[in-house]
C-alpha cells in the first residue's frame, strides 16, 4: 500500500516548455487535489477532483490544467511553464470532499 | 477575512525540551482545525485534529493541541521533544466543506532541535 504516489521528483524546466506531473492513489479515495507550496505562503490549493468525472478550481489555478483519468490518477499538467511557477507541488487525496486528506511525497519544480 | 498565522517562522529548542508552536486562525464560524508535519523530503502527514467537542486533543507522536476559542488559537504541544521531530509544522483550518474540503494553511514553523 504505497498511498499517493507523485512523478517525477524533481523537474526543472525552461521558461515556456510544458509538462505533466503525475499523482496517484491506492486508498480507493473519491478526492483527490493539487497543491503548490512556497516559501512563507504554506499550500494552496490549485485544482480539485471532488469525484472521477469532474475538476473544479482551488485558489490559484490560473497557468495550469488538470485531468482526472480515472478514480486512481489526477494529473497536472503545464502548458507553458513561467519562472513564478517554481514551486513544490503536492498531491493529495481524502475518501469523499474531506478536510482530512492524504499527502504524496511532492514534486520539486524549478522554471528557469 | 479567512487566515492562520503561525507567528514563528523558525524555533530552534534543546532534545529534551517542551515545545509549544503557535497558531492562530481567522474564521467566522466554528473551525475545524489542524496540524499537519513536513519532515524533510516528505509529504505532509496529520499529526491530530479538532472537530468539536473536548477542546485538548491528542495526536501521533506524543504531540497536543488545545482550542481557545476566545483567543482564536490553536497551540501545538509537546512535553518532551526528540530529535526526530525537527521538521516543518502546519497548522491548518476548514473553510469549505463545498470546496473540495478546502484548507486554509498557515506559513509553517520549522522546528530545530539541539543535542
Amino acid at each position: 500500500n504505497a498511498g499517493v504516489t507523485q512523478t517525477p521528483k524533481f523537474q526543472v524546466l525552461k521558461t515556456g516548455q510544458s509538462m505533466t506531473l503525475q499523482c496517484a492513489q491506492d486508498m480507493n479515495h473519491n478526492s483527490m487535489y493539487w497543491y503548490r507550496q512556497d516559501p512563507g505562503m504554506g499550500l494552496r490549493l490549485i485544482y480539485y477532483s471532488a469525484s472521477e468525472g469532474t475538476t473544479d478550481k482551488g485558489e490559484v489555478p490560473n497557468g495550469y490544467n488538470v485531468s482526472r483519468l480515472n478514480k486512481r490518477e489526477f494529473s497536472l499538467r503545464l502548458e507553458s511553464a513561467a519562472p513564478s511557477q517554481t514551486s513544490v507541488y503536492f498531491c493529495a487525496s481524502s475518501e469523499a470532499t474531506s478536510y482530512l486528506k492524504y499527502f504524496g511525497p511532492g514534486t520539486r519544480l524549478t522554471v528557469l | 477575512a479567512q487566515s492562520v498565522t503561525q507567528p514563528d517562522i523558525h524555533i530552534t529548542v534543546s532534545e529534551g525540551a517542551s515545545l509549544e508552536l503557535r497558531c492562530n486562525y481567522s474564521y467566522g464560524a466554528t473551525p475545524y482545525l489542524f496540524w499537519y508535519v513536513q519532515s524533510p523530503g516528505q509529504g505532509l502527514q496529520l499529526l491530530l485534529k479538532y472537530f468539536s467537542g473536548d477542546t485538548l486533543v491528542q495526536g501521533i507522536k506524543g504531540f497536543e493541541a488545545e482550542f481557545k476559542r476566545s483567543q482564536s488559537s490553536f497551540n501545538l504541544r509537546k512535553p518532551s521533544v526528540h530529535w526526530s521531530d525537527a521538521a516543518e509544522y502546519f497548522c491548518a483550518v476548514g473553510v469549505g466543506y463545498n470546496q473540495g474540503g478546502k484548507l486554509i494553511f498557515g506559513q509553517g514553523t520549522e522546528l530545530s532541535v539541539k543535542p
